[in-house]
């Protein structure tokens, strides 16, 4: 079973920041959070993932909670493209390799 | 850069015929993982192999098999395909955990439509 609730759909400005929130309030100590978003019937992508630091990459900002019970990914400027259905994932690291477990993701459209 | 190849993209078969899906991984990851997503639905683990050994199961139907071999490279072997089996089906793959933090890298899927 996903242990990650996540709103159903969002609606996001194009050149806005689209702010993603993810709940994982029985998240375990060495469970990662893990966020992946998937275009149209495409693979899905790996966006980004941390354990309780925030995190920055080239694609998006992923914040923590400092009790890590939620979690929030910014994408900074959205863009048409990136319009996807986003998965928030939890994800056991150092114990064997765990798969990751898609839940119901939040299906973001950006506006133009 | 190279990226997890799948094939075929397309297949069409009739029921109760068989169907072998194929998925080549980035060059150097041990971990592969099957994925099986229905319209409308989100992506559901089947199963995953690490140095040619299953490592976890997910909801894989004892119809299907699959396995790893010595190239890493992955089949999965589908029997007596039903309707409900159109879908779908990713490959993904990774470095093993265990050698340190890795995310998993997904092909570009095979659309299996059974009719």
């Amino acid at each position: 079973d996903a242990k990650t609730t996540q709103p159903t759909s969002m609606d996001c400005a194009e050149g806005r920041a689209a702010n993603l929130p993810c709940n994982h309030s029985t998240i375990s100590g060495n469970e990662y959070v893990y966020w992946y978003r998937q275009i149209h019937s495409q693979g899905p992508q790996y966006i980004i993932h941390g354990l309780k630091n925030n995190e920055t990459n080239e694609m998006a900002s992923l914040i923590i909670t400092e009790d890590r019970k939620s979690s929030t990914l910014i994408l900074p400027h959205a863009t048409l493209r990136d319009t996807a259905v986003y998965y928030c994932i939890v994800r056991v690291l150092g114990s064997g390799n765990t798969p990751l477990v898609f839940g119901k993701g939040t299906r973001l459209s950006v506006i133009a | 850069a190279a990226g997890v190849i799948q094939s075929p993209r397309h297949l069409i078969k009739e029921k109760r015929e068989t169907a072998t899906l194929k998925c080549y991984p980035i060059p150097r990851h041990d971990t592969v993982y099957w994925y099986q997503q229905g319209p409308g639905q989100d992506p559901q683990f089947l199963i995953s192999f690490y140095e040619k050994m299953q490592s976890d199961k997910g909801s894989i139907p004892d119809r299907f098999s699959a396995q790893q071999f010595s190239d890493y490279h992955s089949e999965l072997n589908m029997s007596s395909l039903e309707l409900g089996d159109s879908a779908l089906y990713f490959c993904a793959s990774s470095l093993g955990t265990s050698r340190g933090n890795t995310e998993a890298f997904f092909g570009q899927g095979t659309r299996l439509t059974v009719v």
